[in-house]
């Protein structure tokens, strides 16, 4: 089955550093790639997704890239502010096969002002 | 209307009680989901409903059991539950019912059991 893992677990910034997520997966059949912010006392909620056919989407401060030949992908935010604190999840399904998500185990940022 | 409404957002209960969780979505969704989420860790999947059918039930006890009585309502029922079942329970949902593109949560019940 599939496993992801995520580095690092915790990262510290300061206000308008950038911040980086990276996430590897397993199962070369995964083809569907969200990352979820989980704020405290709130579920995740989505944030941006990639699907295999693209290497690079960007929402505003926001961007994720996918290596599908060295199977990762990575989770970037410019211009961070104290509101980005949160916990991020990467996870990784097989789309078209509808499996259900695997999630990596979190990664805790803390932006400082 | 964009959101998937959990109660209690707080429970707590005996090991002998039997309570139930409740969970409901208007967003037309067919798939809803029980996620079980222990602190500092990733949401582990408990069970999926699609079109109403439980679809995936991850090996979870027999102390927790789902009901989905309509597309927009998902309960778990709890019994004879054990301290370690202590932990956030995540509702989702998904537009399709194949398991496949956004899920959308709740804001989760906390349970804590004595």
């Amino acid at each position: 089955g599939e496993n992801v893992e995520q580095h690092p677990s915790t990262l510290s910034v300061q206000e308008g550093d950038s911040a980086v997520i990276k996430c590897t997966y397993s199962d070369s059949a995964s083809n569907y790639f969200p990352w979820y912010k989980q704020e405290l006392g709130k579920g995740p909620q989505l944030i941006i997704d990639i699907r295999s056919n693209v290497g690079e989407k960007k929402d505003q401060r926001i961007a994720v890239t996918l290596n599908k030949t060295a199977k990762h992908f990575s989770l970037h935010i410019t211009e961070t502010q104290p509101e980005d604190s949160a916990v991020y999840f990467c996870a990784a399904s097989d789309y078209q096969a509808g499996t259900a998500l695997i999630f990596g185990k979190g990664t805790t940022l803390s932006v400082s002002s | 209307d964009t959101e998937v409404t959990q109660t209690p957002k707080h429970l707590v209960m005996g090991m002998t009680n039997k309570k139930s969780l409740k969970c409901e979505q208007h967003m037309g969704h067919r798939a809803m989901y029980w996620y079980k989420q222990k602190a500092k860790k990733p949401p582990e999947l408990m069970f999926v409903y699609s079109y109403e059918k439980l679809s995936i039930n991850e090996s979870v006890p027999s102390r927790f059991s789902p009901e989905c009585p309509n597309s927009s309502l998902l309960n778990l029922h709890l019994h004879a539950l054990q301290p370690e079942d202590s932990a956030l329970y995540l509702c989702a949902s998904s537009q399709g019912g194949g398991l496949t593109g956004e899920l959308f949560f709740g804001e989760g019940s906390r349970l804590t059991v004595l």
